[in-house]
């Protein structure tokens, strides 16, 4: 079973740029979830997908972040424009159903953001 | 609000035990446990469900008490492998439905020969 993907690994650009990350769920996963961890510190919730609707979004730090998950497979997250203080490593993690005994989040390999 | 986990740090000789405990503020529904090695996805351990369930997975056990809303992780006979950071994840339930899991702030584990 093919994991939690993410798109690129690595994303370097100018502060003002704009960035889209990808990520691609476990094939069958509703649930996709983004995180973002600064600067090695704790691993920050920002959204929640159900499907392609958003459960939840109130982890997204202003309106420069914009998040879709159309037709309930793929998500991206947009960040426009970017500031220095949007670096960071964004993980992607997808689940079953929510909360089933014995089943975590399955998390992908996250994208390290660099603005500078 | 985000679970506090203590110590925020520990180094390990291979063979020692170490606990790692993480206390919540909220009401919790459940809660998981990760390890993140250094550029790497984070990986679920396991999922405690109950107040007083303990769980294992190879020589990693955990408790939760869900009165104190907290939850430790035991390790026992540490392995060189163990090394990495430790987060513990709290679920709660949403007013509005659904579930949402917080992460808490990082222990570093270290394992050293």
């Amino acid at each position: 079973e093919a994991g939690v993907t993410q798109f690129p690994s690595h994303s370097v650009i100018e502060k003002g740029q704009t960035v889209t990350l990808r990520c691609d769920p476990i094939s069958g996963h509703d649930n996709l979830y983004w995180y973002r961890r600064v600067m090695g510190k704790e691993i920050k919730f920002l959204l929640h997908f159900v499907k392609e609707s958003k459960q939840d979004e109130s982890g997204m730090p202003n309106n420069r972040f914009l998040a879709e998950r159309t037709g309930g497979t793929y998500s991206t997250l947009k960040v426009q424009p970017a500031e220095l203080e949007d670096s960071g490593v964004y993980f992607c993690a997808s689940s079953q159903e929510a909360f089933l005994p014995n089943y975590g989040y399955t998390f992908g390999s996250g994208t390290r953001l660099t603005v500078v | 609000q985000q679970p506090v986990q203590s110590p925020q740090a520990v180094i390990l000789r291979e063979g020692e035990d170490a606990v790692i405990n993480c206390s919540s503020s909220k009401a919790l529904y459940s809660v998981h446990w990760y390890r993140q090695k250094h550029g790497e996805a984070p990986v679920f351990l396991m999922i405690l469900l109950k107040g007083g369930e303990q769980k294992g997975h190879e020589k990693i056990s955990a408790s939760f008490n869900e009165k104190k809303q907290q939850s430790s992780l035991y390790l026992t006979a540490s392995q060189l492998s163990y090394s990495g950071t430790y987060f513990c994840g709290t679920e709660i339930k949403l007013t509005g439905g659904g579930n949402k899991l917080t992460f808490g702030t990082g222990t570093q584990l270290k394992v050293e020969l």
